[in-house]
């Protein structure tokens, strides 16, 4: 079985610049999560989604940030304007169904520089 | 707020001896735990969870025990392997929105 996908796998960019990151959760996963891992710390919750609704945004930086899942499959998780606070690993993770004793699938990451 | 923390982010081990990772939990409301194993450069993975309503469930070289009482949760890998060499994090996935609260990480290092 495939795992959850995401591209790129490193991105450097400079501040005030724009960013966008890609998910493909494990076929037939019908909830996607975006978090958030900075150095050194367990990874944050950014935004949940169920199929193609937002489940949870509520520590989504929504000034900046932005999510979408438009066909209930894929997702991409953009940054505009990127800050320098925003260096970190981006995770996507994925589960069948939106259960609290559900296991979560994690990409690899997208890990993000700003200079 | 609410948090899952660990009391150690270190842990150096010699190769086959037992590791214990320990954390803590403040929201007594959590109803279900799981231990996540992170190697450099990839996303966490899945190790072992609990629900609260059992006290300790194993898994092969892995144990974890949960103790409600002082809000306390421990993962003990036996025999411990260099491929064991990870951060490991402790998370819970309480009723509500059901994504994971992390905690910081504890850092093991297997030494020969």
């Amino acid at each position: 079985e495939a795992g959850v996908a995401q591209s790129p796998r490193y991105k450097i960019i400079e501040k005030r610049q724009s960013v966008a990151f890609w998910c493909n959760p494990i076929s037939g996963h019908a909830t996607l999560y975006w978090y958030q891992q900075i150095l050194g710390q367990g990874p944050k919750l950014l935004i949940q989604f169920q199929n193609n609704g937002v489940v949870d945004d509520s520590q989504l930086p929504k000034d900046r940030f932005s999510a979408e899942r438009l066909k209930g499959v894929d997702s991409t998780l953009k940054i505009q304007p990127a800050k320098l606070e925003d260096s970190a690993v981006y995770l996507c993770a994925s589960s069948p169904l939106r259960s609290v004793y559900n296991e979560q699938f994690f990409g690899p990451g997208t890990r993000l520089t700003v200079l | 707020g609410e948090s899952v923390g660990l009391h150690l982010p270190t842990l150096s081990v010699q190769e086959g001896d037992n590791s214990i990772i320990n954390c803590a939990y403040s929201n007594s409301a959590s109803d279900y735990f799981i231990w996540y194993k992170q190697e450099s450069g990839k996303g966490p993975q899945f190790i072992i969870d609990i629900r609260s309503n059992m006290d300790k469930r194993q898994g092969q070289r892995v144990t974890v025990l949960l103790n409600k009482t002082v809000k306390h949760l421990s993962l003990q890998i036996a025999a411990t392997q260099p491929g064991d060499s990870a951060v490991y994090f402790c998370a819970e996935n309480r009723n509500s929105g059901y994504a994971l609260n992390f905690g910081k990480g504890t850092s093991l290092l297997v030494t020969p």
